[in-house]
């Protein structure tokens, strides 16, 4: 039972412009979100998180947008560069305790153009 | 300065055998965490550790244990390797309350 889910295996996008990452999740207990980077033979970066009590959380350029009620999240990265190439992961937990339970998408490949 | 580090980053070896994966932290966190990486790419969380407490341990066979000597290191240490022990292996950790982990750069396992 995959709780979270990135139905998008790869995603191409023009350098300078903008990419757009989806992530849908089923449990309703999960209130918080992340997003990871990962490049080959290395372990997984940590980008941006989002709580479940907002909707839109900003670093750079980087933004992610939380939906709730459409158990839904996405990562739009402005403008995009060379450099973001990678496989983004989205996961979530139910707590924010002393350990956090991270539960993975199945990840995204991102490829920037020129 | 490495964050989280693993060693080895490869280990290739016959089935029966029994191996060991080490991890150290130096961000100073209190929790640390175990993952795995399968052939189709889900990464899994196994098992977590809070300043030597477990805390989370997942469906994992008894083969697999791990060990913190002291909240900076987790190892993993893995009995009777079986061919689907092939996989990816990642630490993590991050501290309390626990928000972002970060992760080592993977330990590679091949059973042969």
């Amino acid at each position: 039972d995959q709780q979270v889910k990135q139905n998008s295996p790869s995603l191409s996008v023009q350098e300078g412009r903008i990419s757009i990452l989806n992530c849908d999740y089923t449990n309703s207990m999960f209130d918080y979100f992340l997003w990871y980077k990962k490049y080959p033979a290395e372990g997984p970066t940590f980008l941006i998180s989002i709580s479940s009590i907002k909707d839109k959380n900003e670093d750079g350029r980087f933004t992610v947008f939380l939906n709730k009620s459409a158990k839904h999240l996405s990562l739009h990265i402005v403008p995009s560069q060379p450099g973001d190439s990678a496989v983004y992961f989205c996961a979530a937990s139910p707590y924010t305790g002393t350990a956090s339970k991270l539960t993975f998408g199945t990840g995204t490949r991102l490829q920037v153009t020129l | 300065d490495t964050a989280v580090s693993q060693t080895p980053k490869y280990l290739v070896t016959q089935m029966g055998n029994d191996k060991s994966i080490k991890c150290e932290q130096n961000l100073g966190h209190d929790t640390m965490y175990w993952y795995k990486q399968d052939s189709k790419k889900f990464l899994k969380i196994m098992f977590s550790y809070n300043n030597k407490e477990l805390i989370i341990n997942e469906t994992v066979p008894n083969r697999f244990s791990p060990k913190s000597p002291d909240k900076a290191h987790l190892n993993l240490h893995i009995n009777s390797l079986e061919l689907g022990d092939s996989a990816v292996y990642f630490c993590a950790s991050s501290q309390v309350p626990a928000t972002e982990q970060f992760f080592g750069p993977g330990t590679r396992l091949t059973v042969l």
